[in-house]
């Protein structure tokens, strides 16, 4: 199984609700990662995941908050966020292997297209 | 800003003519990759070429890679409709270790008329 999945497809959210994106690997990989996309703009880095341990936090805000519960999974826990928070939300795993082996290529998932309204 | 810097920003050609996008960084690195993302979809991988490669191909793909001029390129031979999508070059952060930190181009918007 070389896919990631993502859960919902699409949200749309108040300022006041609270929802959580879900991200699903079954490839073993150990490094995971969010990204938020802006239209036509690159993907911008949000957290990293090595081995179910936050190792990268991008400088973002606390309304966006990581939980990896096991070595598969990944969510994003939303709360309060603001319309400037609309955005395609994508999530990654690569193997996360130390050495030169780890720069290697990312898997991604097809995204949760995001509302806030 | 590390991001990378790819030209052109858009690009519409035909059927069956090839592609060419440009990708320059700013960094030292021990890879470069390419990316393909279909309108409001995920990345695809495409290619990876290590820093001590100057060529690789790929199907209908073949990427270069200059890391004197720190610029690489992407072409797209006998592009075809289904070729249409954004473009980006990636390269990982060096010292991110297996958290491998990428940072992307601005990407190319290759439309491919039938």
């Amino acid at each position: 199984d070389t896919e990631v999945t993502q859960t919902p497809k699409h949200l749309v959210m108040g300022m006041t609700n609270k929802k959580s994106l879900k991200c699903e690997q079954h490839m073993g990989h150990r490094a995971m990662y969010w990204y938020k996309q802006k239209a036509k703009k690159p993907p911008e880095l949000m957290f990293v995941y090595s081995y179910e341990k936050l190792s990268i936090n991008e400088s973002v805000p606390s309304r966006f908050s990581p939980e990896c519960p096991n070595s598969s999974l990944l969510n994003l826990h939303l709360h309060a966020l603001q319309p400037e928070d609309s955005a395609l939300y994508l999530c990654a795993s690569s193997q996360g292997l130390a050495g030169a082996s780890s720069y290697n290529e990312q898997f991604f998932g097809p995204g949760t297209r995001l509302t806030v309204l | 800003s590390q991001q990378g810097e790819e030209d052109p920003q858009a690009l519409s050609i035909q059927e069956g003519e090839n592609a060419t996008m440009n990708c320059s960084y700013k960094t030292s690195i021990n890879n470069l990759q390419w990316y393909r993302q279909n309108s409001g979809r995920g990345l695809v991988h495409l290619i990876l070429i290590r820093s001590n490669e100057r060529e690789k191909h790929s199907g209908r793909l073949r990427v270069t890679l200059d890391t004197s001029k720190k610029s690489s390129s992407l072409l797209i031979t006998a592009s075809r409709a289904a070729d249409t999508a954004s473009y980006f070059c990636a390269t990982p952060v060096i010292g991110s270790g297996a958290t491998n930190k990428l940072i992307f181009g601005t990407g190319t918007l290759l439309a491919v008329q039938p």
